[in-house]
């Protein structure tokens, strides 16, 4: 079935670090795939988005790349700020587009010490 | 823009209790979903609507019910409150399938003692 696995749990960085997340997807076709970030008693709101495989999505400094060769979605940064603490979590959506079953990943709380 | 509203924010309930969470857009989105949420295990779908008086079963659906009467709400009950659970549970809408975007409403915050 259709998975999404982002392995780091915990990402703790200072200011200006470099940041990276890991994300890798498994499922039969060619997905939509996300990064959603959730801010402190928030709900998850949209980072980025690609729906065409070998594309790059960029927002607010953050970048992905929907890699079908190595069916990874990583997320980056050059230099994560504090404000960038919170969890980012890894969704994808099948092809289907009467799926409404996305599939989020466990997320990664990144905190950003000052 | 639209706002999609959660009531209430903090839901304190005892064991047995059943306990209905509700939750308000007003982006005129056809589908709406309810998520839960627990630390160091994402997002879970529980209920799903496309449309008004849809229902659609999630993952976790079991110990839930749902109701969809208008397109701009969709409330969630929790069937018997289980003692020690403490969940934070997300309303979402969207125009239409997975593939778009989601809005969530901040969450409601559930402890039961």
């Amino acid at each position: 079935g259709d998975s999404v696995t982002q392995m780091q749990g915990q990402v703790t960085l200072s200011e200006d670090d470099f940041l990276f997340i890991n994300c890798t997807y498994s499922t039969t076709w060619y997905p939509t795939l996300f990064w959603y970030v959730q801010y402190p008693g928030e709900g998850p709101q949209l980072l980025l988005k690609v729906t065409t495989a070998n594309n790059k999505g960029i927002s607010r400094g953050f970048e992905a790349t929907y890699d079908k060769g190595t069916t990874s979605f990583h997320l980056q940064k050059a230099s994560v700020q504090e404000s960038d603490s919170a969890v980012y979590y890894c969704v994808l959506a099948p092809h289907d587009t009467n799926a409404y079953k996305v599939i989020f990943g466990k997320g990664t709380h990144l905190h950003v010490l000052p | 823009g639209g706002i999609i509203t959660q009531t209430p924010k903090f839901l304190i309930g005892q064991e047995g209790q059943k306990l209905t969470l509700k939750c308000q857009q007003n982006f005129n989105h056809d589908t709406m979903y309810w998520y839960r949420q627990d630390s160091g295990k994402g997002l879970r779908l529980i209920y799903y609507s496309i449309t008004e008086n849809d229902l659609q079963k999630g993952d976790l659906s079991e110990g839930y019910d749902a109701s969809r009467e208008k397109k701009s709400s969709f409330s969630l009950t929790v069937t018997s409150a289980q003692k020690n659970e403490m969940a934070v549970f997300l309303c979402a809408s969207s125009i239409s399938g997975g593939i778009s975007d989601y809005t969530f409403g901040s969450g409601t915050r559930l402890l039961v003692i």
